[in-house]
């Protein structure tokens, strides 16, 4: 079963306007949860994180946003730039196994100049 | 390089063959992680060392896989048996005291199994 689930494949937003990526998950023991991007032929970049105790996590241009009761995620980008452009995995963890990571199966963001 | 660097970068195997995939964590970190990833899937988590010991190997799919870190800096996965199923992109990452939001991957090793 897919505990973490990433329903769009795709986005395309235009330069300049707000992405947002969406994330749900099944598995109420999680309490830690990340933000991947990844470009091609290269390993994961580890973006953004939020602790189960947050509802918000802000770094410059990326914004997480965590609703617990509805066990949903988003990530907010803006203004987008074109070096965006990436695939973008959510992923999380249980309390006890912070270095296993459960992620989903991404987000292909394409900012359009 | 200062990166996390695998080799090969890709391998072809018939199915049936033994293969070993080799990670050079980054100088000095202490944690270590395999993962793997299918085709249109994310990153499946395989095992985390903390320096020479596995602290952790519940992702290792069946007896087939076995992963070692023997001086606590380079590590190598052994798939013996290779099935076609085990064609994936295996990436490990190292960090420098076992956070995972500290870690670094590397680009991969794309190993097919014909």
């Amino acid at each position: 079963d897919q505990q973490v689930k990433q329903n769009s494949p795709s986005l395309s937003v235009q330069e300049g306007r707000i992405s947002i990526l969406n994330c749900d998950y099944t598995n109420s023991m999680f309490d830690y949860f990340l933000w991947y991007k990844k470009y091609p032929a290269e390993g994961p970049t580890f973006l953004i994180s939020i602790s189960s105790i947050k509802d918000k996590n802000e770094d410059g241009r990326f914004t997480v946003f965590l609703n617990k009761s509805a066990k949903h995620l988003s990530l907010h980008i803006v203004p987008s730039q074109p070096g965006d452009s990436a695939v973008y995995f959510c992923a999380a963890s249980e309390s006890g196994a912070t270095n296993k990571l459960i992620f989903g199966t991404g987000t292909l963001l394409a900012v359009q100049p | 390089g200062a990166g996390v660097s695998q080799t090969p970068s890709n391998k072809v195997t018939e199915k049936g063959k033994y293969v070993e995939l080799r990670c050079d964590p980054i100088s000095g970190h202490t944690a270590l992680y395999w993962y793997r990833q299918s085709l249109g899937q994310g990153p499946e988590f395989l095992i985390y060392f903390q320096g020479t010991g596995a602290a952790d190997d519940s992702g290792l799919p069946n007896d087939r896989f076995f992963a070692v870190r023997p001086e606590g800096s380079v590590s190598t996965l052994k798939i013996q048996r290779t099935e076609r199923g085990d064609s994936a992109v295996y990436l490990c990452a190292s960090s420098p005291r076992g956070g995972i939001t500290e870690a670094f991957f590397g680009q991969g090793t794309r190993l097919t199994v014909v």
